[in-house]
């Protein structure tokens, strides 16, 4: 049974720093991977979309990465903002690819 | 613009009073699929649907009926709510089911909060 892990579960930076999130996920036979952001009361928002025959994926100041072999992604953000501040999910396919499982989450508070 | 709906946002009812949540999308969507989000527990898929008439069981389907009767729209129906079921809930589309080779971005409606007393 696919098991998705996020580390750490809440991180707290000041504004304007580099930081890193990571996704560990037990069975490396993925299809894809995605990252999403969540706001407190509210829906997911998907971030990037990794397929497995990707190393990378970048929108703006997120960058993802993905190891299937070694069963991790990673997601950097760049010059972080409070406006990063959110619940940030990270999901493969599972099921017979007929859903998500999402990991743990990881909770970021930038401060000013 | 490209969305996913959903109503209500919000709603408190009492145990037996069936109930539906109704979610909609604009993009032509073939998959949809509703998940509800436990402190804890996290995010869980109730129910799916690969196209119209095409619905399927997720991990915790008890309790909860659904119905694809149009490509647009997927109701989440209540049939007599119990308080286990006071939960965040989600509906999700994209153009194909997630485990696919060059998958598709899932797209999330705003959730709907219910509480059952």
């Amino acid at each position: 049974k696919q098991e998705v892990t996020q580390i750490p579960a809440a991180l707290s930076v000041p504004e304007g720093e580099n930081l890193v999130l990571n996704c560990s996920f037990t069975d490396s036979a993925i299809y894809n991977l995605q990252w999403f952001r969540q706001d407190p009361g509210k829906g997911l928002t998907s971030l990037l979309l990794i397929q497995s025959s990707q190393r990378e994926q970048t929108s703006g100041r997120l960058n993802a990465s993905l190891d299937k072999s070694s069963g991790r992604s990673t997601l950097y953000i760049a010059a972080s903002q409070p406006g990063d501040s959110a619940t940030y999910l990270c999901a493969v396919p599972t099921g017979g690819g007929n859903k998500l499982t999402f990991g743990t989450g990881t909770q970021l508070k930038v401060e000013l | 613009e490209a969305q996913v709906t959903q109503n209500p946002r919000y709603l408190i009812t009492v145990t037996g009073k069936k109930l539906t949540v109704t979610c909609s999308q604009n993009m032509n969507h073939e998959y949809m699929s509703w998940y509800r989000q436990d402190p804890g527990l996290g995010l869980r898929q109730i129910y799916y649907s690969m196209n119209v008439e095409v619905t399927d069981k997720g991990d915790v389907p008890e309790g909860y009926k659904v119905s694809r009767k149009e490509k647009r729209n997927f109701p989440l129906i209540l049939e007599s709510p119990s308080p286990n079921q006071t939960s965040l809930y989600f509906c999700a589309s994209s153009l194909r089911r997630p485990g696919l080779a060059g998958g598709d971005t899932q797209y999330f409606g705003p959730g709907t909060r219910l509480t059952v007393l």
